[in-house]
């Protein structure tokens, strides 16, 4: 079965300062991941994915992700953060009927 | 472009009723649509993958009869809750996704069922 794991319930992070969010998966096969944000009262919205290709993926509002296939990580990252970057993150994995499944969620607090 | 719309956005009904949810899909047509449910601080848990004009594939542990689907068109899909209990109240999100693109899916902003 696949599954991903996101370890931390929260993570706080000043604004200006780098933030990671982190994610690890487990698959058979080529892993098709995702990171979406979830901010109250809205529906998810897609950062980026990692399908083929580079590494280092590059998404919506400055985030950025690396895929290690070694780690089998797929942490989701931004340079400088936003106190509007407070969320909801959810790393996710496609299966093989093309749904989601998705990680537990970490919620980013970004203090000004 | 891309937007799907839930409707209600929230809705409250006495144990034992039933309650439809809709998902529409605005500016795309649908292929496939996925039910999922979100409990309180819990992540989305897929309930079942509909596609238009087929019967739902629903996730094990999900009771086909008491979540009914229906896909009847390219733009809209709706969830039945029948015989609605308070263990069943939780916030519905539905998906969307076109054909020719299966890696993206277009989130809905949710349904939150109380069931009294």
């Amino acid at each position: 079965a696949q599954s991903v794991a996101q370890p931390e319930d929260q993570v706080n992070v000043a604004e200006g300062n780098p933030l990671t969010v982190k994610c690890t998966y487990s698959v058979s096969g080529n892993p098709y991941l995702f990171w979406y944000v979830q901010y109250p009262n809205r529906g998810l919205q897609f950062l980026l994915k990692y399908i083929t290709g580079d590494n280092l993926v590059k998404g919506s509002y400055g985030f950025e992700a690396e895929f290690n296939k070694s780690q089998t990580s797929f942490h989701l990252k931004k340079p400088s953060a936003l106190v509007s970057d407070s969320a909801l993150y959810f790393c996710a994995v496609m299966t093989g009927r093309r749904a989601l499944t998705f990680g537990s969620g970490t919620r980013l607090q970004v203090q000004p | 472009g891309a937007v799907v719309s839930q409707h209600p956005s929230w809705v409250i009904c006495k144990s034992g009723t039933s309650v439809k949810i809709e998902c529409r899909s605005l500016d795309f047509q649908a292929t496939t649509m996925f039910w999922y449910r979100q409990f309180p601080k819990q992540s989305l848990m897929l309930m079942a993958t509909s596609n238009e004009g087929s019967k739902a594939t629903y996730e094990q542990g999900v009771e086909k009869d008491k979540f009914l689907i229906n896909h009847a068109s390219l733009t809209l899909s709706t969830l039945t809750v029948t015989s609605a209990h308070p263990e069943d109240s939780s916030f519905y999100i539905c998906s969307a996704r076109v054909r020719q693109n299966i890696y993206e899916q277009y989130f809905g902003p949710g349904t939150r069922l109380t069931v009294t």
